[in-house]
């Protein structure tokens, strides 16, 4: 099925630093979401964006609607260990009563104290 | 409750048994979701409901997974004549009338043996 390409698959970095990690489709979306997922629970949202170029941030965290609807990306600042999980981007092109999701693959996330 | 309710957390059934997974969405919330979800994988769109009526099962691996929903509320997916490839944390997630934003329960982990 249809899918994002989400990268980078996984990332190892030190406490303190900033992360980015982006999706780019081959299919124009109207609104990107962006989640994380902790072991043993399901993802929970982070950010929703619903326009292009919309920029938006929730704490440390800023995402980007990319201005050709086939992209986004998102930064995390001064990283912390809690900021551990896999982070997955979605894009949804919503058609008539079709609301379904396209799903990146995740981006597994460390951090190292 | 406040969040997304599913029943049971873990289930271990033996190859060939039939299986019935619960969700509960969050009140009020017209769209419900379901997705699969293999160890260290992404989420496998299964089936969406729009109240009571399922518009894209595109997901569905087999005609051996059906799921329903009614009263506009509970659904419930089943699984007959489980296989060992079936065993995966299924995930339910609901949203509002308005776009994006899925809001997912902890999932059902199920194991076949």
């Amino acid at each position: 099925g249809q899918q994002l390409n989400q990268s980078p698959q996984s990332m190892f970095i030190q406490e303190g630093e900033d992360v980015s990690m982006n999706c780019t489709s081959s299919s124009i979306f109207n609104t990107w979401l962006w989640y994380k997922q902790d072991p043993g629970e399901g993802p929970v949202l982070l950010i929703a964006l619903y326009k292009a170029g919309e920029l938006t941030s929730n704490g440390r965290l800023t995402a980007q609607f990319g201005i050709t609807r086939k992209d986004s990306f998102l930064n995390i600042s001064a990283s912390i260990p809690s900021d551990v999980g896999i982070y997955f981007c979605a894009g949804q092109l919503v058609a008539g009563n079709n609301r379904k999701l396209i799903w990146g693959l995740g981006t597994s996330l460390a951090v190292n104290p | 409750g406040a969040g997304v309710s599913q029943s049971p957390s873990n289930k271990v059934t033996e190859k060939g048994k039939d299986v019935e997974l619960r969700c509960d969405p969050i009140s009020g919330h017209t769209a419900l979701y379901w997705y699969r979800q293999s160890l260290g994988q992404g989420l496998e769109f299964l089936i969406y409901f729009q109240g009571n009526s399922a518009p894209d099962k595109s997901g569905l691996p087999s005609d051996r997974f059906s799921a329903e929903r009614t009263g506009g509320s509970v659904s419930t997916l089943t699984i007959q004549r489980t296989q060992q490839e079936d065993s995966a944390v299924y995930l339910c997630a609901s949203s509002s009338i308005v776009p994006g934003a899925q809001h997912f329960g902890d999932g059902t982990r199920l194991s076949i043996l």
